[in-house]
């Protein structure tokens, strides 16, 4: 049984669409999170959300929203692509929101590509 | 400004010998740090961590060390396999931030048979 899952795992779009990524975890977890890894390698959190509730929001462009419909479910909307959006973004969860002992668990990742 | 860095973008090691694997932080309000391991395609998965009351963080073959005072964390993989190659990478987190997660650029181990 998958943990945290996304789709798809490859996305290829041009520029100026809509997409979205899908994320759910059957963990019970009540945090999940979306991270992007750009193309230096570096994995930087984007948004968290705790039993639906946005609770991180980093300077991420107001084309992207999240959308988490409940816990085990956070999905990531982009509008109006841009190149610098392709990279790899993943989902995470975890059980609490201020455990800072709790581990993240890891989705596959979904490599955006923005032609 | 990049709080956790991991200076060498790639190790390689003979299978059997010890893996070092470095990370320095910035940030002196960290006070929990992890080492997650990627395969290609694949999300990070949880390795080990240690609290920063800790110096040191033993896991079988997995050995975290902490120097708080130099700001820097290293991991141990002794002996080191050819399954352990991988992209290993350090992380951290505040206390008062919960669960934002700062990590480094990760670093490519490659163990040879």
């Amino acid at each position: 049984d998958t943990a945290v899952s996304q789709t798809p795992k490859y996305l290829v779009t041009q520029m100026g669409n809509d997409k979205s990524i899908k994320c759910e975890q059957n963990l019970g977890h009540d945090t999940m999170y979306w991270y992007k890894q750009d193309s230096k390698k570096f994995l930087k959190i984007m948004f968290s959300y705790n039993n639906k509730e946005l609770i991180i929001n980093e300077t991420v462009p107001n084309r992207f929203s999240p959308k988490s419909p409940d816990k085990a479910h956070l999905n990531l909307h982009i509008n109006s692509l841009e190149l610098g959006d392709s990279a790899v973004y993943f989902c995470a969860s975890s059980r609490r929101l201020a455990g800072v002992t709790d581990t993240q668990y890891f989705g596959p990742g979904t490599r955006l590509t923005v032609l | 400004d990049q709080q956790v860095k991991q200076n060498s973008p790639s190790l390689s090691v003979q299978e059997g010998r010890i893996s070092i694997l470095n990370c320095d932080y910035t940030n002196s309000m960290f006070d929990y740090f992890l080492w997650y391991k990627k395969y290609p395609a694949e999300g990070p998965t949880f390795l080990i961590s240690i609290s920063s009351i800790k110096d040191k963080n033993e896991d079988g073959r997995f050995t975290v060390f902490l120097n708080k005072s130099a700001k820097h964390l290293s991991l141990h993989i002794v002996p080191s396999q050819p399954g352990d190659s991988a992209v290993y990478f350090c992380a951290a987190k505040e206390g008062t931030s919960g669960s934002r997660l700062t990590f480094g650029e990760g670093t490519q181990l490659t163990v040879n048979p």
